[in-house]
């Protein structure tokens, strides 16, 4: 298997504009999950779904934030109009269910770079 | 609530010892232990489950101590390769995990 796969690697934009972020999960992995790493805050957990379905979304700072799931194989993160202060690495992961039971895959994750 | 580790940064000559530990204030279900390279995404080191099962590395060791809501995590005769940095991840009674601070370790030769 190829792995959890994120694109883009990399995003440079500028505020103001709209960002799309997008995984594809493990073959067969229950659940997914998006985080964002700043040196600040660390390791956040933005959301997670369980069977394409969104099951805990607390970690959403804004209501500039969406994620969506519409497949077992892809899922979107959207962050609309993007600000310098989202400016981070998401990772994407996925695991087998139980989740707190199987270890998460994670992608490589996306380098966003709002100026 | 994030869980506390600690402590945040150890350096290490090769071959030397060193426990990394991880606090929660809530009532683990579990906790994961996950390694991340500079640059790089976290990769899975181990599981510890409630009621003392583990899952993972075969050379490096945990513990879980339930009642306390603390892990630690031994890394013996460490190697250039251990270095990195060491994230603990909780989980109460929900799929999700939280994670910790982080522990940065740096083993040099």
């Amino acid at each position: 298997d190829a792995g959890v796969i994120q694109s883009p690697r990399h995003e440079v934009t500028e505020m103001g504009q709209e960002v799309t972020l997008r995984c594809k999960p493990i073959s067969g992995h229950d659940y997914l999950f998006w985080y964002r790493q700043t040196m600040m805050r660390g390791l956040e957990l933005l959301i997670y779904f369980n069977n394409n379905v969104p099951i805990d979304d607390s970690g959403m700072p804004e209501d500039r934030f969406s994620a969506k799931m519409p497949n077992a194989s892809f899922s979107t993160l959207k962050i609309q109009p993007s600000e310098p202060r989202d400016s981070a690495v998401y990772f994407c992961a996925s695991s087998l269910a139980v989740a707190g039971y199987n270890e998460q895959f994670f992608g490589p994750g996306t380098r966003l770079t709002v100026l | 609530q994030q869980p506390v580790q600690s402590p945040q940064a150890v350096i290490l000559r090769e071959g030397e010892d060193a426990v990394i530990n991880c606090s929660s204030s809530k009532a683990l279900y579990s906790v994961h232990w996950y390694r991340q390279k500079h640059g790089e995404a976290p990769v899975f080191l181990m599981i510890l489950l409630k009621g003392g099962e583990q899952k993972g590395h075969d050379k490096i060791s945990a513990s879980f101590n339930e009642k306390k809501q603390q892990s630690s995590l031994y890394l013996t005769a460490s190697q250039l390769s251990y270095s990195g940095t060491y994230f603990c991840g909780t989980q109460d009674n929900t799929d999700k995990l939280i994670f910790g601070t982080g522990t940065r370790l740096q083993v040099f030769p």
